[in-house]
């Protein structure tokens, strides 16, 4: 039972322009979010997450929005660069501050291109 | 400072054979977590251990079993191999108290041959 599902397996996106990367969850007891990028033969990398009492946290290029009525957040790349050519994980956890155990959507593959 | 680091980076083991892998965390982390990533699976929770504790575990057979170290260090077991246990591998580690984000390490692909 997938409980965070990233629908969009891939993502194409020419450079300087704005990447929106989506994620819906089930699980309304999840209280953090959290965004990872992953490149081949290495592990995932913590990009920005957003406590649930947050609608919108910002880290440069990166936003991520949550609306959580429906249940959907969303990561924001702008502008979008080659370097950031990679999968993309949007994870959730209900373990508040002690996060635990992490719920992964099956990731999406962001494009970029010249 | 030093990442999250894996060992072995591959491993290649034969069906009904048992595998150790092995983790260090980052220092000063407490928690470490692992994860079984496959392409139809994606990224499946195995446990987690938080001062030598078990704190979490996800939804695998008892094949699979894990420990932590009183230096944080970690190991996760794998008895009696099947096919389906090929996998990358990989464990994270974080602070234990919220601090945002896992740092991950690189994992170890396993084959089961």
């Amino acid at each position: 039972d997938q409980q965070v599902k990233q629908n969009s397996p891939s993502l194409s996106v020419q450079e300087g322009r704005i990447s929106i990367l989506n994620c819906d969850y089930t699980n309304s007891m999840f209280d953090y979010f959290l965004w990872y990028k992953k490149y081949p033969a290495e592990g995932p990398t913590f990009l920005i997450s957003i406590s649930s009492i947050k609608d919108k946290n910002e880290d440069g290029r990166f936003t991520v929005f949550l609306n959580k009525s429906a249940k959907h957040l969303s990561l924001h790349i702008v502008p979008s660069q080659p370097g950031d050519s990679a999968v993309y994980f949007c994870a959730a956890s209900s373990g508040g501050s002690t996060l635990g155990r992490l719920y992964f959507g099956r990731g999406t593959q962001l494009t970029v291109w010249p | 400072k030093a990442g999250v680091t894996q060992t072995p980076r591959y491993l290649i083991k034969t069906r009904g054979q048992q595998v150790t892998l092995s983790c260090s965390p980052i220092s000063g982390h407490r928690s470490v977590s692992w994860y079984q990533q496959t392409p139809g699976q994606g990224l499946q929770f195995l446990f987690e251990y938080f001062s030598e504790t078990q704190r979490n575990k996800g939804n695998f057979p008892g094949r699979f079993s894990g420990r932590q170290f009183s230096n944080s260090r970690s190991e996760m077991n794998v008895s009696t191999l099947e096919l389906g246990d090929s996998a990358l591998y990989l464990c994270a580690s974080s602070l234990g108290n919220g601090v945002p984000g896992y740092t991950f390490g690189s994992g170890t692909r396993l084959t089961v041959v």
